[in-house]
């Protein structure tokens, strides 16, 4: 099985801060990488998909780069909406897996 | 407009039999490449996947749950149901289902709203 891990598991931010978020495979996985935003209580919102397409209707100050075994996701400039919890996620032939999640607080 | 929505009971005891139903429209399951997957959320905890039921009537299981899951679709082909056998506490969760279309994304772009299971006797 491939491992994901996200890290900083907690993230402290404030509004305008351009903020990354690692997520690290424990075997190359390409570009099969997705990234999500779950604010409490509600299901996850797709962000990005192949390691840097950005889902429609997300706004651009989200981005995403990497490819083979370490990825990132930026925000370039945090507006008081974007504080949540993240989660990467991979997939590969009809199987999926999730990182561990990074709660980005105020 | 895509929707789906999970149903089933809220509270099981352990060692009972689980059945999830997602109901989804605005897509359908023999379009190429679309997928309905059962993804979990333990409270406070991360996002684990469970199963998957593919267009073309693949199944796929998360190696960990696999001896316990099996998905399926309704003869209305507009429902998945997950059936998870001999569950225990810690299958509390939150169960979601979502839409994924593979390859061309490998990602979950539509999400039900969830539905909160507890396993107490």
């Amino acid at each position: 099985d491939i491992q994901m891990t996200q890290s900083p598991s907690t993230l402290s931010a404030s509004v305008g801060d351009r903020v990354i978020i690692t997520c690290r495979a424990s075997q190359s996985i390409s570009r099969w990488l997705a990234w999500y935003q779950q604010k409490p209580g509600k299901a996850p919102k797709l962000l990005i998909y192949k390691a840097s397409t950005l889902q429609s209707g997300v706004p651009s100050r989200f981005s995403g780069s990497g490819s083979g075994t370490e990825f990132t996701l930026t925000i370039s400039s945090l507006q008081p909406d974007d504080f949540a919890t993240y989660h990467c996620q991979h997939y590969s032939n009809y199987m999926f897996s999730f990182g561990q999640g990074t709660r980005l607080d105020i | 407009q895509i929707t789906l929505k999970e149903s089933g009971p809220t509270l099981v005891k352990p060692t009972q039999t689980l059945t999830l139903t997602c109901t989804f429209s605005g897509f359908t399951l023999s379009t190429t490449g679309v997928a309905v997957g059962w993804i979990r959320q333990p409270p406070g905890k991360a996002l684990e996947w469970i199963a998957l039921f593919s267009w073309d009537d693949n199944k796929r299981y998360s190696p960990s749950l696999k001896s316990r899951v099996t998905i399926t679709k309704d003869t209305s082909e507009t429902q998945v149901v997950l059936t998870m056998t001999n569950v225990d506490p810690v299958d509390t969760a939150t169960y979601y289902c979502a839409r994924v279309v593979v390859p061309a994304t490998g990602a979950f772009d539509f999400w039900g709203q969830g539905i909160l299971v507890t396993v107490s006797s």
